[in-house]
């Protein structure tokens, strides 16, 4: 079964650090680019940062970019998201997700997503 | 703010055809193909189409999508009860180098 399982989500203070894991099975992860998706309670999605397969690209939304850092580890089929200076606007369910098709940046297909974890910066 | 713009309600019966509309930039839906997702409140969210107008395998054909210049849409011929849920438009951004996202559309049906 293809599936995407996330972790390490829980109440830190603002200005503290939290690390995200994301666990992929199922499907051959270093042919896919990932993502981080986020949902504050109420609000819409917004995405957060995407890597490519083999982490040569990077890029970040504006509004973590010099506080959060992607990363992913292939041997391991886990992707990471290191969030350093939280603030409380960056209280979300973070939603690790896969690219569709391709292992590289430039979509915003994402075909698999996992159930999500909660952070709360309070 | 939303970098792509689309209603934050539409609703309809059975009968009618609902359409969800999803106006963006040069940048953004003028460049980059339109995916829409589906997303019932407490579950994540699910690829409805992508590439403008492709459903993946299992999306019932009554949902479609279009795209025009800086504008793209989703439309539910005959929308079902099961099909109430928020609705979000997605696209690649050249000029922010990342995804955006439209602020999502609650859908009714009456």
């Amino acid at each position: 079964e293809v599936q995407l399982v996330e972790s390490g989500g829980g109440l830190v203070q603002p200005g503290r650090s939290l690390r995200l894991s994301c666990v992929a099975s199922g499907f051959t992860f270093d042919d896919y680019a990932m993502h981080w998706v986020r949902q504050a309670p109420g609000k819409g999605l917004e995405w957060v940062s995407g890597i490519s397969w083999n982490s040569g690209t990077i890029h970040y939304a504006d509004s973590v970019k010099g506080r959060f850092t992607i990363s992913r580890d292939n041997a391991k089929d886990s992707l990471y998201l290191q969030m350093n200076s939280l603030r409380a606007e960056d209280m979300a369910l973070y939603y690790c997700a896969k690219d569709a098709f391709s292992g590289n940046l430039g979509s915003d297909t994402f075909d698999i997503w996992g159930q999500g974890t909660m952070v709360t910066v309070s | 703010q939303s970098v792509l713009t689309q209603p934050p309600s539409a609703s309809g019966t059975p009968g009618q055809r609902v359409t969800i509309s999803c106006s963006g930039s040069s940048s953004n839906i003028g460049s980059n193909s339109v995916n829409w997702y589906q997303q019932v409140p407490g579950t994540a969210p699910k690829l409805l189409i992508y590439s403008n107008n492709q459903r993946p395998s299992g999306v019932p054909d009554r949902f479609s999508g279009s795209k025009s210049g800086t504008s793209a849409s989703l439309a539910i011929s005959g929308p079902q009860s099961e099909d109430e849920a928020d609705y979000y438009c997605a696209t690649w951004d050249d000029s922010l180098n990342g995804g955006v996202f439209g602020g999502g559309t609650q859908l009714t049906v009456l």
